[in-house]
């Protein structure tokens, strides 16, 4: 079946290091999408990428960092620049066109804390 | 830019009653908008979604939600609840120019009580 795999599921790092959270779609979409979940926040959005080899800054990209090298993939590097990355990462992907053209497709999530 | 509110972050409810969970959205074009559900330590799944034609849309699990361009909102009702629909509820909104940006709110969770 198709679908969106994050992993690891659960990560934890002490402060200082930097940690990269795995996206793999095998849906065939052109978009791929990093949203952060904190509570009583909502997802507020971090990176996005709408082609292969390019992709743009959301509205929290600060101390984050993306590649879009393949299309089935979209790593999250989260730095020691982020001040506060302890939080609930979710990977989403949305195809360019057809039926479900708006419609996105969610990772089960990565939970980072940082001690 | 687009941006969306949802007025209540939590909505108690018994069950069998009915629930409307808010959404107010701004932007200066034409938008396509969103309500997704979070079942606990999992990813979000769509509801339902207004993208053009009928302002009233029907969704999974009984879920409607009526787009009101006037008054810029897009709430959410389903007229009798169950203690399976204890979840946290997303609205997100995407505007025809931005490509493919999609912006969520910061989510209502629903508690249904016995």
């Amino acid at each position: 079946d198709g679908g969106i795999t994050q992993s690891p599921k659960y990560l934890f790092r002490k402060e200082g290091q930097n940690v990269t959270l795995s996206c793999e779609q095998n849906l065939n979409h052109d978009a791929m999408y990093w949203y952060r979940q904190d509570p009583g926040q909502g997802l507020r959005l971090i990176y996005y990428s709408q082609i292969v080899n390019d992709f743009q800054k959301g509205d929290i990209a600060e101390g984050y960092s993306v590649s879009r090298e393949k299309k089935e993939s979209f790593p999250l590097t989260v730095t020691s620049a982020q001040k506060n990355p302890t939080a609930f990462y979710l990977c989403a992907s949305l195809p360019g066109q057809g039926k479900g053209a708006n419609v996105l497709t969610f990772g089960a999530g990565s939970r980072l804390t940082v001690l | 830019a687009q941006s969306v509110t949802q007025l209540d972050s939590q909505v108690p409810v018994f069950e069998e009653a009915p629930v409307e969970l808010r959404c107010n959205y701004s932007s200066s074009v034409s938008v396509y908008l969103f309500w997704y559900v979070q079942y606990p330590n999992q990813g979000l799944q769509l509801l339902l979604k207004y993208l053009s034609g009928s302002t009233l849309v029907k969704g999974i699990n009984g879920f409607e939600a009526e787009f009101n361009k006037s008054q810029t909102s897009f709430h959410l009702r389903k007229p009798s609840v169950h203690i399976s629909d204890t979840a946290e509820y997303f609205c997100a909104v995407r505007d025809y120019s931005s490509a493919s940006k999609i912006i969520f709110g910061s989510g209502t969770r629903l508690s249904i009580r016995p």
